[in-house]
Parts: structure tokens; sequence; C-alpha cells
């Protein structure tokens, strides 16, 4: 049961492009949004989240946009460079079985910027 | 340095031997993490734990064991009852009770043969 879906699987932009990646969930425990980069051979590092108050955050070239509604997420990377050429996850966080905290991620998506 | 460490970054075994990969942190973090990341999978949740003497079955833990005797300890041992265990391993960390960053170590590669 995947409890976060991500897409597309892969991704291939111009340099100066928009990236875009899409996730959904379906648990409405679910209250934080995370976006995680991970280069080949590291751990994933945070690289914006959001909580569902807000449907929009940004910093920098990177921008998360949230429709609790539709129960979706996405990430869009700006201007994008080959040095945002990585894999990125989006996660979620909320409350799971036994009071625990809980962070699944989706599958993951690997963008190629060319330059 | 404060942060999250994960020993060996490669390790092999022979199929039959139980393994345990370690995963230690000096943030003062509540809440630790293992997941498991094959190509095309994404990283899937295999123990989790909020507390000491406390820990949750993740979504795939199936031949996997855990202890969360100290705060900064959560070590995972991959026995031989798990049937497909050559992976990338990945631990984390994170704050907890409100869902904040989770910080990652760089990974155990174990290879089974």
């Amino acid at each position: 049961q995947q409890q976060v879906k991500q897409s597309p699987q892969s991704l291939i932009v111009q340099k100066g492009g928009i990236s875009i990646i899409n996730c959904a969930y379906e648990n409405t425990a679910f209250d934080y949004f995370p976006w995680y980069q991970q280069f080949p051979g590291k751990g994933p590092a945070l690289l914006i989240a959001i909580r569902p108050d807000v449907s929009e955050k940004k910093e920098g070239r990177f921008t998360i946009s949230f429709n609790k509604s539709a129960k979706q997420f996405s990430l869009h990377i700006m201007d994008s460079q080959p040095g945002d050429s990585a894999t990125y996850f989006c996660a979620a966080s909320g409350i799971g079985q036994g009071g625990s905290e809980k962070l699944v991620f989706g599958k993951g998506t690997k963008l190629t910027v060319n330059p | 340095d404060g942060g999250i460490t994960q020993s060996p970054k490669y390790l092999f075994r022979k199929e039959g031997q139980n393994v345990t990969l370690s995963c230690e942190q000096n943030l003062n973090h509540d809440a630790m993490y293992w997941y498991r990341q094959d190509p095309g999978q994404g990283l899937r949740l295999i123990y989790y734990s909020q507390i000491v003497n406390d820990f949750q079955k993740g979504d795939i833990a199936e031949g996997y064991s855990v202890s969360r005797e100290k705060k900064e300890s959560f070590p995972l041992t991959v026995t031989s009852a798990q049937k497909n265990p050559t992976a990338f391993y990945l631990c984390a960390s994170s704050a907890g009770g409100g869902s904040t960053e989770a910080f990652f170590g760089q990974g155990t590669r174990l290879t089974v043969v």
C-alpha cells in the first residue's frame, strides 16, 4: 500500500526551464509535507517543507504548492540548473499506529537538467 | 560535529547470516527511522521509534528487527528470514513531536552473496 504517490518517475528539462513534480496522499492525518533531494551515494537532505495551513511556500527557486482538498502537493523548481540534477522525494508525516510519528516517502523522481 | 552516523558504508555477508547495521545520532533527537532504498522503489519504511524502548513496524518490517535501548542508537538487524536483503539502507532521525526535519545518515550498502 503506497501512502504517497509521486510522479513522474523521471524528468528531463533544459537549463532555465521549470521542473514540476507532483505528489498525492490519502491519509488525512498527515500534517507535514517535506521534499528531499538526494545525490547518488548520499542520504537525502531536506529541501523545503510545508504544513497544511498554507497553500504555497517559496524558498529561492523552489516552491511547494499544496491543495488540501485534493490531497495533492507539488514541487516547482524555477530556472532549473544542471546542479539540480538529482532524485527528489516527496514525503508525508503524521501520527501512525501506536502513537509514534511516521514519515513515509514517495518513490522518487529522477531529475536531469541538460545544459 | 552533530549528525547521524551509519556504519559500515559497505557490508558483504553470506546468505543465511544475520547482520546488524549501526546507526548513531548526537542530535538529541527522539525519533529515529530505518528505510530501505531500491531502484525505482523510493524509500520504504522498515521500523521507526519515537522514544527509548519503544518502536513500531513500518511497511516492510518482515525479516528485520530493531532495538532502541539508548536514545542515540537504533541498530537494525537484517535476519536470514529477509528474502532479498541486498539493498541500500538509510537511517534517519528527527526531533519528533510535531513533524520536524529528518536528518539522514550516508547509508549502508548491504550485499548478500
